[in-house]
């Protein structure tokens, strides 16, 4: 069975404090790791796909990298607009593209 | 540019009672998804179509029923309300290896 984690549950940051959010997995093939942004009230957002260990995806003050058991997502100079949930979902394989979830970073941005 | 586009937005039942949810997308792709997010949880996915004319069981498919109206549409029904199923319903829609689209929800209590 497919599972992630990610970690930490919440983190709180002064505007311009750079950090990492981190998501573990466990899957019998990765086929495909996803970031998705969750605003109050709103449905996830997609940020980044990554598909092979050492690949790197960057938007804006984002950066997304994959290892073999987990990613992360880089956080440079944050501002208050980047306060969100951060949720992580893996696919791992199959023809009908079904994602597993993390339960997500809630991260806030204190100005 | 609407991308995925649920109704309603909010709903109160009372347990025993019956209604459907709705959901549209306008990005011409193949396979639409139902999940739900409760608190402390992960998305979970409860059905999805990966082509119009399939439905298939999700991780969480007791106590709900699908149907795939046509490309466009992908209503969930819930045939007899239970609190248990109090929770927040995402549709999602993909195209073959692209990312998910979701909406931005229904808010469903049953009391």
């Amino acid at each position: 069975e497919d599972q992630v984690t990610q970690s930490p549950e919440a983190l709180r940051l002064q505007e311009g404090e750079s950090s990492s959010l981190n998501c573990s997995y466990t899957v019998s093939g990765l086929r495909g790791l996803f970031w998705y942004r969750q605003d109050p009230g709103k449905g996830p957002e997609f940020l980044f796909t990554l598909y092979s260990a050492g690949e790197e995806k960057e938007k804006e003050r984002l950066k997304a990298t994959l290892t073999k058991k987990e990613s992360f997502l880089h956080i440079t100079a944050p501002k208050p607009e980047d306060s969100a949930t951060y949720l992580c979902a893996v696919d791992s394989g199959g023809s009908n593209y079904k994602l597993t979830f993390g339960k997500g970073t809630l991260l806030t941005v204190n100005p | 540019n609407a991308g995925v586009t649920q109704t309603p937005k909010f709903q109160v039942l009372k347990t025993g009672q019956s209604m459907t949810l709705q959901c549209a997308q306008d990005m011409n792709h193949n396979s639409m998804y139902w999940y739900r997010q409760d608190p402390g949880m992960g998305l979970r996915l409860i059905y999805y179509s990966a082509s119009e004319g399939t439905t298939d069981k999700g991780e969480v498919p007791n106590g709900y029923n699908v149907s795939r109206l046509n490309k466009r549409e992908f209503s969930l029904r819930l045939e007899s309300a239970a609190p248990s199923q109090t929770s927040v319903y995402f549709c999602a829609s993909s195209e073959v290896d692209q990312p998910q689209h979701f909406g931005d929800g229904t808010r469903l209590s049953i009391l």
